[in-house]
């Protein structure tokens, strides 16, 4: 299985600033990429797919890049509404997988 | 809009089964490969199943192979999941996803999510 590893696991920022959370794959995906956000209670909500593909009705502060093994997903403002717990998911053979989850709270 | 409803969560005892529905509407269900994706109690999120269109492809997770059964009724626009010998490892969240595009081959990023249904395993 591929393994994804996300990095920081938690996080500390303020409104305003300026966040950058990364994902790796064990092994090349392509572009076979996608970012979650999931709230407390909630279910998780597709942000990014293929890589850097903002999903429809998602804000545009939201931006993922990258290739290969190697991806991050930027919030270029952050918003009150957007502390949440992010996952990566690789689509690119199943099983599909995703990383461990990076917290993103309130500075 | 889409929507996706889970339903048949419970406590369960260890060896037991259970049975969990996902109601779907708002789009053309046998256009779409469908998901049950779990998540344990203050744990991330673990694929288990997906099944496509046509049922014709079928992919378990490795911890879930052998006990769990996925299918679907495309006339009733449902999804299920058969659970067969629980284990208390089994205790999650369950989530029905739909793929985010539809069509003869999977894509495996899922979207929307239902609300999930609750799974505890325990005696």
């Amino acid at each position: 299985d591929i393994q994804m590893t996300q990095s920081p696991s938690s996080l500390s920022a303020s409104v305003g600033d300026r966040v950058t959370i990364t994902c790796r794959a064990s092994q090349s995906i392509s572009s076979y990429l996608n970012w979650y956000q999931q709230k407390p209670g909630k279910a998780p909500k597709l942000l990014i797919y293929a890589a850097s593909s903002l999903q429809s009705g998602v804000p545009s502060r939201f931006s993922g890049s990258g290739s290969g093994t190697d991806f991050t997903l930027t919030i270029s403002s952050l918003q009150p509404e957007d502390f949440a717990t992010f996952y990566c998911q690789q689509s690119y053979t199943i099983p599909p997988t995703f990383g461990q989850g990076t917290k993103l709270e309130i500075k | 809009e889409v929507q996706l409803v889970e339903s048949g969560g419970g406590l369960v005892q260890p060896g037991r089964s259970l049975r969990l529905s996902c109601a779907a509407s708002g789009f053309t269900f046998d256009d779409y490969t469908m998901h049950w994706v779990r998540q344990a109690p203050g744990k991330g999120l673990e694929w288990v199943s997906g099944i496509t269109w046509n049922s014709g492809t079928i992919g378990y997770a490795d911890s879930v192979k052998g006990r769990f059964t996925i299918s679907r009724d495309n006339a009733k626009n449902s999804l299920y999941l058969q659970m067969n010998s629980l284990r208390v490892e089994d205790t999650a969240l369950y989530y029905c996803a739909k793929d985010l595009y539809g069509g003869r081959n999977s894509d495996n990023c899922f979207d929307p999510w239902g609300q999930g249904t609750l799974v505890t395993v325990s005696s």
